[in-house]
């Protein structure tokens, strides 16, 4: 049974950078990011396939976003650099299974950005 | 980008009730890529349904979906208590991904 595993919570300053990690078991993935700040809907960041090296990224992060794997782990990370006070939500990961949407989710990491 | 609506906004309903969930989209869905989640609090997304019907592994049969092109439904034929829960459609059919704003179904 596939599961993602997600680093803990962050605390980050403004103009700052932070990277979360998304441990896989079972296998490399295609992940997909999600953000959700407080209350509010499901924002997509972005997608990386590790099996073709592959991103993609929403326009919104660009410039600022870059996701990546470490294939003999089954990690994939997401960095998010140049921090605003409105990047604070909680990031989750989820495996992206081609045609099937998005299962299983991780956990969830909460990013606050606070001066 | 597909912007997708969902309506109504709240829904409140009583368990053993029918419950019916709206997502309309501003552009053609392609190839039916269109998912739905639940969503409890203080919990991740889960994925209820993929392709507008297929239902994911363990989902109930309770949870059904229709539609093509720019309207779908999300319809939970007789609510448990735990189907009170926030509903989002996402379509992944096309770049950028995106997601509605969620239908919050209430116990009334």
């Amino acid at each position: 049974q596939v599961q993602l595993v997600q680093s803990g919570a962050e605390v980050k300053k403004p103009g700052s950078s932070v990277k979360v990690s998304c441990k896989a078991s079972g296998g490399r993935y295609s992940i997909s990011w999600v953000r959700q700040a407080t209350g509010l809907g499901l924002e997509w960041v972005g997608t990386i396939v590790p099996a073709l090296g592959t991103t993609y990224y929403a326009q919104k992060f660009q410039g600022r976003v870059t996701m990546t794997a470490d294939t003999s782990t089954n990690t994939v990370y997401v960095e998010l650099s140049s921090l605003r006070f409105d990047d604070t939500a909680i990031y989750y990961c989820a495996r992206d299974v081609s045609g099937r949407g998005n299962s299983p989710w991780g956990q969830g990491t909460l990013v606050t950005v606070s001066s | 980008e597909i912007v997708l609506t969902q309506s109504p906004g709240t829904l409140s309903l009583s368990p053993g009730e029918r419950a019916t969930l709206s997502c309309r989209a501003s552009q053609t869905v392609r190839s039916s890529y269109l998912a739905w989640y639940q969503q409890k609090p203080g919990q991740a997304p889960s994925l209820l349904l993929y392709g507008a019907s297929s239902r994911a592994t363990g989902v109930p049969d309770r949870f059904s979906g229709s539609g093509s092109g720019t309207d779908f439904t999300l319809t939970i034929s007789r609510l448990e208590p735990e189907d009170f829960a926030v509903y989002y459609c996402q379509q992944y059919g096309s770049s950028p991904v995106t997601f509605g704003q969620g239908t919050k179904l209430e116990i009334k």
